[in-house]
């Protein structure tokens, strides 16, 4: 099962593009990326997923190279209401690979 | 709102007691699984039910068990409890156990073991 790494912490100012990478090195074939948002004492949050290149929603874009070893979650212009820990998540539902597993998460901290 | 409910949001139990806590899947999604989050930590997955059935565990010890109901509703049991299950309990649900659908989590449930 793939298992990831993503830095502890990161800081940013409001208005900035905040980009939090991930690095899942065994990654499966059948895997999919997905990233969450959690705020303290509430349950995760889902913001986007994908399988490979570029996924953009209305709040996020991710990016994932060709080899799926890494991706990298990109916040635009980031608000004091996105302080919160991001994780990444690697799995994919079915067969043996049915169990989700978080990374150490990346605790965002956006100042004035 | 993820349409995933749980309760209750907040207990506490004494040491050796029993508890169930309850989980109301997003409509239509009958794939539901349970994680542990301890203070501090991520989600540390328990099981997964898929049509009522067990498919799938985590490193958890037997006194952790768990239903799903045709409705696809479910329930975790916690037996024997002990200090260190004090956590946050999170239900999520899905479409189906197929690779790529999302999964939405509920609020969860804060269980303090005292």
């Amino acid at each position: 099962l793939a298992k990831t790494t993503q830095p502890i912490s990161m800081d940013s100012y409001e208005g900035q593009e905040v980009n939090i990478t991930c690095s899942h090195n065994n990654i499966a074939t059948n895997d999919y990326i997905t990233w969450y948002q959690q705020f303290p004492s509430q349950g995760p949050r889902f913001i986007i997923q994908g399988y490979k290149t570029k996924v953009t929603n209305e709040v996020a874009s991710l990016f994932i190279p060709a080899d799926r070893k890494s991706s990298t979650l990109s916040l635009p212009r980031v608000s004091l209401s996105d302080t919160a820990v991001y994780y990444c998540l690697v799995g994919g539902w079915g067969g043996a690979t049915n169990k989700l597993i978080f990374g150490t998460g990346t605790l965002l901290a956006v100042q004035p | 709102e993820t349409g995933v409910t749980q309760s209750p949001t907040h207990l506490i139990k004494t040491r050796g007691q029993q508890v169930t806590l309850r989980c109301s899947s997003q409509s239509g999604h009958n794939t539901v699984s349970w994680y542990q989050q301890a203070l501090g930590q991520g989600p540390q997955f328990i099981f997964q039910y898929y049509r009522e059935e067990e498919n799938g565990r985590g490193n958890f010890p037997p006194r952790f068990s768990g239903l799903q109901f045709p409705n696809y509703s479910s329930e975790l049991n916690v037996n024997a409890l002990e200090l260190d299950d004090s956590a946050l309990y999170l239900c999520a649900s899905s479409l189906e156990a197929a690779a790529g659908n999302t999964i939405y989590f509920g609020e969860g449930s804060w269980l303090t073991v005292v």
